[in-house]
Parts: C-alpha cells; structure tokens; sequence
C-alpha cells in the first residue's frame, strides 16, 4: 500500500505565479489536510477536506490560497500570485476517516523567487 | 483543542534510554495522545499513540499517567538515526479533526 504521493518534490515559481500542489491520499483514505511549515518551525494546519467537500479552513489564508479534492483525482492547494512570504515546505496528510491517525506525505518545497 | 508544552531540545547518547515528557493540562476527555518524528526534509511519521496508561509498539512506549495532563514518550537505547524532532500533540481525533503542532523536541544524539 503505498503512502500519500506528493508532487512535486521542488517548486520553483517567480513573485506573481501560480503554484498547485497536489497531494494523492493513501488507498481507502477519504480525509485530507494540508499543512505548512516554515523552517525551524512546526506545522501549522491549512484546510482539512473530504472527496469534494472542505470541512474546515480556518488556517487557509482568506486570499490567494485555495484546496480542493475532487471526486476523482489528487487533493489540490493553489496558491495565486504567489510572494516570496509563501515559501515553505507543504504537507499532505490523510485518514481513513476523521477519528484515525494522519499519515503524511513526504511534502513540497516551494521557494519563491 | 489542547495545547501542549514540551522541552526545546534534549541530547543523549548512543544506547541510552531516552525520555521526553509533554504536557497538556486542558487536555480533553475524547483526546488521545499522539506522538510524530520529523526528519529533515521529511513529513512527519506516526510513532505511537495512546489514552491512557501504558502503550508499547516496536518503536518507543508511551506513559501516560491517571490525570492524563501529560505524557512521556520513551524511545529505547537510542541510536544516531533517532535524531529528530518529536511532536506530542493532543485531540485531533473528535470533531475538529485538525492536529496542532506545537514546536517538538529536538533530540541530537551523540556517539
């Protein structure tokens, strides 16, 4: 079974792009969050979903940054003209369902230039 | 959603029992404590969690004591490979459904 499948690793994007990350649950997983961590820090939570529903997005900021997990496909987090303040490393996490542990994926690193 | 305190950073050495201890006075009657290790450049990965008294994996042991406002987390004759930073938290598991990340415990063991 393999675990939650982030991609891309790296990303690299100028002041003012567009960055998607995505984020693939592991199999028979329904629950996603998504998390950010600044260096030296420890995560902080964003949004939680479930197959194309948001259930809580009390940590996505209000502007520019927005998830969704479709029916069918991995779990998006966009972030709109992007600043160099988001610069971070992302994480995915899912659960079976939302009383069970969270198993991460290995993250993206965005770096805005 | 409880919050939790746990040391800054610890140092041991190769083969020493390691224990670090967290506390989450306002923890909630329907929480469970759960423990992760991060690497560098790494997601967070599950150790173990509990509820109450003693839970063993293969991995560490957790402690947790009647009241429930704190936990020790355990990790046996540790080697160079358990440096990393240990995130205790608390809930997660009832309605909210988020996990709160205080700043973890970075242990550096030595040779």
């Amino acid at each position: 079974n393999a675990g939650v499948m982030q991609n891309p690793r790296h990303l690299v994007r100028r002041r003012g792009q567009e960055a998607r990350l995505r984020c693939s649950p592991m199999k028979g997983h329904s629950h996603v969050y998504w998390y950010r961590q600044l260096p030296e820090e420890g995560l902080k939570f964003m949004v939680y979903l479930q197959k194309e529903n948001i259930i809580d997005e009390s940590g996505m900021p209000k502007e520019r940054f927005s998830a969704e997990f479709p029916k069918e496909g991995p779990s998006i987090l966009r972030i709109q003209q992007v600043v160099r303040g988001d610069s971070a490393a992302y994480f995915c996490a899912s659960s079976p369902t939302a009383q069970e542990t969270q198993y991460f994926g290995p993250g993206t690193r965005l770096l805005v230039l | 959603l409880a919050k939790t305190t746990q040391p800054i950073s610890m140092d041991s050495y190769e083969g020493q029992e390691v224990n670090i201890t967290c506390s989450h006075n306002n923890i909630a009657t329907n929480d469970y404590i759960t423990w992760y290790q991060q690497f560098p450049s790494q997601g967070p990965r599950f150790i173990i969690q509990g509820y109450k008294t003693k839970v063993t994996n293969e991995v560490a042991s957790l402690f947790i004591p009647a009241d429930r406002k704190s936990s020790t987390l355990s990790l046996p004759r540790v080697s160079l490979s358990d440096t990393a930073v240990y995130y205790c938290l608390v809930g997660g598991y009832s309605s909210a459904s988020k996990i709160i990340f205080g700043s973890g415990t970075r242990l550096s063991i030595r040779p």
